[in-house]
């Protein structure tokens, strides 16, 4: 099974900062992963697939680069709206598919 | 509006059943592969099943693998998740979810329910 860690867990910011938060992949995966945003008690969101691609819909803040092994997810100028926790998944290998262990966006 | 709205939570002794729906609309169901996904109190996402559009690829986590059984009916546009031998750790919200993808590779899921809560406990 392919494992996907994400860092940091958590991340206090400000509204206007740059966050990045990182996945890796126990394997090369090629491009096929995908980012969700995940606000509480809310189900989670597509924001970004194929590694890079803006879901419909989803501000052009976020953004997503990496493959093989590392990838990132950018939000270029936080809004009070982006504290959530965010949630990679890789889609080269199923079964299974396999989510990191997701990363807490919090207010400073 | 494409929705998908899922019942049949609820609390449930261990080595008890459950079954899980989820109801589709505003979208041909026949048409897409379905996921259900689960999530642990304070916990990550873990997926569980995955069925496709004809019913005919039907895959399963192991650690639910010989207990669930997914199905889905689509004349009714439901999907359906029953849970057998239920465990503590099964304790999760369930959340059905829509694939998304092209020529049948799966980019990730584009549509999901609300989730519904189960509770194993004596």
């Amino acid at each position: 099974d392919i494992q996907m860690t994400q860092s940091p867990s958590s991340v206090s910011a400000s509204v206007g900062d740059r966050v990045t938060i990182t996945c890796r992949a126990s394997q090369g995966i090629g491009n096929w992963l995908a980012w969700y945003q995940q606000k509480p008690g809310k189900a989670p969101k597509l924001l970004i697939y194929v590694a890079s691609n803006l879901q419909s819909g989803v501000p052009s803040r976020f953004s997503g680069s990496g493959s093989g092994t590392d990838f990132t997810l950018t939000i270029s100028s936080l809004q009070p709206e982006d504290f959530a926790t965010y949630y990679c998944q890789q889609a080269s290998s199923f079964p299974p598919l396999t989510f990191g262990g997701g990363t807490k966006v919090e207010i400073k | 509006e494409v929705q998908l709205v899922e019942s049949g939570g609820g609390l449930v002794q261990p080595g008890g059943s459950l079954r899980l729906s989820c109801a589709a609309s505003g979208f041909t169901f026949s048409s897409y592969s379905m996921k259900w996904v689960r999530q642990a109190p304070g916990g990550a996402l873990e997926w569980v099943s995955y069925i496709s559009g004809s019913s005919s690829t039907i895959q399963y986590a192991d650690s639910v693998k010989g207990r669930f059984t997914i199905s889905r009916d689509n004349a009714k546009n439901s999907l359906y998740l029953q849970m057998n031998s239920l465990r503590d750790e099964d304790t999760a919200v369930y959340f059905c979810a829509r694939d998304y993808g092209l020529g049948g590779v799966s980019y990730g899921m584009d549509v999901w329910g609300q989730g519904t809560t189960v509770t194993v406990s004596s």
